[in-house]
C-alpha cells in the first residue's frame, strides 16, 4: 500500500517542552488526520484537516495541512504527563477510501 | 453503548483453541475493519467490510476467519494460531458514504498465544 513516513520514531521529552512531529508522503492526500493511542487503548481522533494549507488547534494541540498535499504536522505545546502515548497520522488518498496510517510516534513525557 | 464496543478485552489460548472476537457500533457506520497492532509495529490492516460484503482481505492466513452479520456486528474466528499472533485486536468502523472519513476504533482484544 501506499507509505507515509512519520517521524519521529519516539521522542522522550520533559514536561512542558513544546513537541513536533511530522508525516510525509510521495503521494497527495485529500484528508489528514491525527489519532492519538494511550496505552492499552485504542487510537482516538484528535484533528481532522480537510484543505491544503488548513492550521487546526484542539487545546494545546495544532495540526497543519501542507500545502503540497503530501504532509502534515502535529504540534504539542507545554506538554504534560498525560500527552503520553502513541500518535498516529493518517490520510485519505485522492482517489480512494481507505485510511493509510503512518508508523507512528511515541512520546514519553518525564515529570 | 455508544461507540465501538470489543469483547474480550483480554485474551489467552492455546494453539489448538478455537475463540472468537466481537466487535459492535453503535454509530450508524456501515463500513467494518480489523486491524493487527504488534509490538514496535505499524497498525496492519486485516479485514475491510463495507455494505456487510468483504471488500479486502490483506493477505491474512486463514486461521483467522472474519465474518460480518450485519453492519453493526464483526467477528474474528480463530483457530489453531501460533504465538507470532499474539497483538493487540483492533477493531474500527467508518460512515463510507459521507465526507466524514474518520474512523472510530474500539479499545482492543490483547489476544496471547501460548
Amino acid at each position: 500500500g501506499q507509505q507515509l513516513n512519520q517521524s519521529p520514531q519516539s521522542m522522550f521529552i520533559q514536561e512542558g517542552e513544546d513537541v513536533s512531529m511530522n508525516c510525509t508522503s510521495s503521494s497527495i492526500f485529500n484528508t489528514w488526520l491525527w489519532y492519538k493511542q494511550d496505552p492499552g487503548e485504542g487510537p482516538v481522533l484528535l484533528i481532522a484537516l480537510y484543505k491544503a494549507g488548513e492550521l487546526t488547534s484542539n487545546g494545546r494541540l495544532t495540526a497543519q495541512f501542507g500545502i503540497t498535499r503530501k504532509d502534515s504536522f502535529l504540534n504539542i505545546s507545554a506538554s504534560i504527563p498525560s500527552d503520553v502515548g502513541i500518535y498516529f497520522c493518517a490520510g485519505h488518498l485522492v482517489a480512494g477510501n481507505m485510511l493509510t496510517f503512518g508508523g507512528g510516534t511515541r512520546l514519553m513525557v518525564k515529570p | 453503548e455508544t461507540g465501538v464496543t470489543q469483547t474480550p478485552r483480554h485474551l489467552v489460548m492455546g494453539m489448538t483453541n478455537k475463540k472468537s472476537l466481537k466487535c459492535e457500533q453503535h454509530l450508524g457506520h456501515n463500513a467494518m475493519y480489523w486491524y493487527k497492532q504488534s509490538a514496535k509495529k505499524p497498525l496492519e490492516l486485516m479485514f475491510v467490510y463495507s455494505l456487510e460484503e468483504r471488500v479486502e482481505n490483506n493477505s491474512v492466513p486463514s486461521r483467522f476467519s472474519p465474518e460480518c452479520p450485519n453492519s453493526s456486528h464483526l467477528f474474528l474466528h480463530l483457530h489453531t494460531l501460533q504465538p507470532e499472533d499474539s497483538a493487540l485486536y483492533l477493531c474500527a468502523s467508518s460512515q463510507v458514504l459521507r465526507g466524514n472519513y474518520g474512523y472510530t476504533f474500539g479499545s482492543g482484544t490483547r489476544l496471547t498465544v501460548v
